[in-house]
């Protein structure tokens, strides 16, 4: 298994436009992450699953977001009529338990810049 | 509610020094702790975590983190600094009885001098 992935790395869209995008995590993990890490800051959660189950969602989870985990495997993420506050990093991860704890383990991440 | 205050956003090191990277957190439970490095445009590697099995523990790329309840602090060090090892650190904070989010400080860039 070579990790978790995200796609796509980068998306360039213009003001008002719905994108996706998706996280495969790695294959034996339950819980999904996502977070979003805007310039000089950490990243901040915004939603959790465990198998196709959405647990968590945060307050930063507007309505124009929403995101999936339809088998319990992969997951997306859509942000509809993007603004460009909504440019930021996002990062998904999976965990699985590593000496008695849930230990998470990131994509690459995919850098949304909205015009 | 866990929270993480990693002070300062900067710090540089001459190749070969020490690195000491300051982590305090506030937990209502005993936390799990983790330190996690980003190189540039790139996403999150685990360095290390603490599992409260031993108050020292050491991750990889020769990094090591010791857990101070009394402190409340899980200061990140490396003896000697290699020019690799720039890149930003993140300390985080998960609450062991819920959805196990992580909760991350602000990171601390770090830079290494030739």
């Amino acid at each position: 298994d070579t990790g978790v992935s995200q796609d796509p790395r980068h998306k360039i869209t213009k003001r008002g436009q719905n994108v996706t995008f998706r996280c495969d995590p790695i294959s034996e993990h339950n819980r999904l992450y996502w977070y979003r890490q805007t310039l000089g800051q950490g990243p901040e959660f915004l939603t959790y699953f465990q198998n196709e189950a959405q647990l968590e969602k945060s307050r930063l989870l507007s309505d124009r977001f929403s995101a999936e985990r339809p088998k319990g495997s992969f997951s997306t993420l859509e942000i509809q009529r993007t603004e460009q506050g909504d440019s930021a990093m996002y990062l998904c991860a999976s965990s699985g338990r590593d000496r008695g704890i849930e230990t998470q383990y990131f994509g690459p991440g995919t850098r949304l810049l909205v015009l | 509610a866990q929270s993480v205050t990693q002070l300062g956003s900067h710090v540089s090191v001459s190749e070969g020094a020490l690195v000491l990277l300051r982590c305090n957190y506030s937990s209502s439970v005993p936390p799990y702790l983790f330190w996690y490095v980003q190189y540039p445009n790139q996403g999150l590697q685990l360095l290390l975590k603490y599992t409260s099995a031993a108050t020292l523990v050491k991750g990889i790329n020769g990094f090591e983190a010791e857990f101070k309840k009394s402190e409340t602090s899980f200061h990140l060090t490396k003896p000697s600094a290699h020019m690799s090892d720039a890149a930003e650190y993140f300390c985080a904070v998960s609450d062991p009885n819920g959805s196990e989010k992580l909760v991350f400080g602000k990171g601390m860039k770090l830079t290494v001098n030739p």
